[in-house]
């Protein structure tokens, strides 16, 4: 079965870039979308945006202007990088399959602290 | 975007009990492509219910779904206690994706 699994640095410093990167097992990411999802306790549960296989992206309007997202079908992973981040981008971040989210990676924890 | 409003926040009841979950979206849902998720404490959610009537694999029968357009609603029919937890709808007829607050489903 497909698995999901989020990689990156767990602290962030204000004004930085957080990169993630979310590595697909048991199945190919060909022919998918793949969401990038963050659940903070003061926003609940907040669509990033996704990427298809092709490349193509779509992102939130609220975080268009900071984020860029890209796929490597060779390793079968794809990547979120946020910009300037404050500590209101302090969350848990899920990746996640296709427009149902099924599955989900088990999630990260990233803090933008100094 | 399409705001989605769950109700209520928190449900008190006890194993046995049917709980029903709504979920009222602001403007009608394309295609009925309305999603339900369980989330457990420290875990990620989990896709129960899609195309707002239609159950994931391995989801037992007794969660369902209904509803269209811009009203939906859960329904577990007899609450087991893996069943407490926060449910989560999310809409994906359209873009941005968006989600509901959730609901809390606690033992009485």
């Amino acid at each position: 079965q497909v698995q999901l699994q989020e990689s990156g640095p767990g602290l962030v410093k204000p004004s930085e870039t957080l990169s993630l990167t979310c590595t697909v097992s048991g199945g190919s990411i060909s022919n998918f979308y793949w969401s990038w999802i963050r659940q903070s306790p003061g926003k609940g549960l907040e669509w990033i945006g996704h990427i298809y296989h092709t490349g193509s992206t779509s992102y939130n309007p609220s975080l268009k202007s900071r984020v860029t997202m890209s796929i490597d079908t060779s390793k079968n992973q794809f990547s979120l990088k946020l910009d300037s981040v404050t500590a209101a981008d302090t969350a848990v971040y899920f990746c996640a399959r296709g427009v149902r989210f099924d599955p989900w990676g088990q999630g990260t924890l990233v803090t933008v602290s100094s | 975007e399409i705001v989605l409003t769950q109700s209520p926040g928190t449900l008190s009841l006890s194993p046995g009990d049917r709980a029903t979950l709504s979920c009222r979206a602001s403007q009608s849902v394309n295609n009925n492509y309305l999603a339900w998720s369980q989330q457990k404490p420290g875990q990620a959610p989990r896709l129960l219910i899609y195309g707002a009537v239609n159950r994931d694999t391995g989801i037992p029968d007794r969660f369902s779904g209904s509803g269209s357009g811009t009203d939906f609603t859960l329904t577990i029919s007899r609450l087991e206690p893996e069943d407490f937890a926060v449910y989560y709808c999310h809409q994906y007829g359209s873009l941005p994706r968006t989600f509901g607050q959730g609901t809390k489903v606690e033992i009485k």
